[in-house]
């Protein structure tokens, strides 16, 4: 049974640049979850989709927008990339209710912005 | 809002050792979840214990117990005779009643000396 699987797994940009981070939830998840991960801190909401619509979000700017696929998979974009955006990004599906059944996070996406 | 504080930054110890982690929470909420996760230098967000509110009973999962006392707000996690694999960074977690966001601590590096 295939975990969460995020795509790709290192980036580097330049400042000013847009980047496309991609999800695969983990089979019958049906929501997706995207954290912020500065080095040394502990990951930080950004926001979640739930049937194609994001149903919170996080403290993050308008920068940072993303979409849910009809097969539960999901994209986060960041356009005008800043050097504080440089982190680990991670996915984590759940089901609805994910206090209760658990969250199933993936490997990552470390972006590093030049 | 909801806080979780992991006071020890790191924490180092010899092979077979006992370690217990720290968790101290703030909530509203009169019925909540509390998580537990490991992240070795791979990234990924490991899943180990859920415990919630209303259900106080301490318990053991092979070398993993926990400690959960809602009276104090601490949610403490040890590791019995620990291991070199034992060694990654702790995160104590905190759900929304809404099942959406985890609010983490900022974590704590744990290091198994052979």
């Amino acid at each position: 049974d295939a975990g969460v699987t995020q795509s790709p797994t290192h980036l580097i940009k330049t400042r000013g640049q847009q980047v496309t981070l991609r999800c695969s939830p983990k089979s019958g998840h049906d929501t997706v979850s995207w954290y912020q991960q500065a080095l040394g801190q502990g990951p930080q909401f950004i926001f979640q989709y739930y049937e194609e619509e994001e149903r919170q979000r996080g403290n993050f700017p308008d920068r940072f927008s993303g979409h849910q696929f009809p097969n539960y998979s999901s994209e986060l974009n960041v356009n005008a990339l800043l050097l504080g955006d440089s982190a680990l990004y991670l996915c984590a599906s759940s089901l609805t209710v994910g206090r209760i059944y658990g969250y199933t996070f993936g490997s990552g996406t470390r972006l590093t912005v030049v | 809002a909801q806080k979780v504080t992991q006071a020890q930054t790191e924490i180092s110890v010899v092979e077979k050792e006992d370690v217990t982690l720290d968790c101290v929470y703030e909530t509203r909420d009169t019925t909540y979840y509390l998580f537990w996760y490991k992240q070795p230098p791979s990234g990924e967000l490991v899943f180990l214990i859920r415990r919630n509110s209303f259900d106080e009973q301490n318990e053991i999962s092979g070398r993993y117990s926990w400690n959960f006392q809602k009276s104090t707000s601490s949610f403490n996690f040890t590791i019995t005779a620990s291991q070199v694999v034992d060694s990654a960074v702790y995160f104590c977690a905190l759900p929304e009643t809404s099942g959406s966001r985890l609010t983490f601590g900022e974590g704590t590096q744990l290091t198994v000396n052979p």
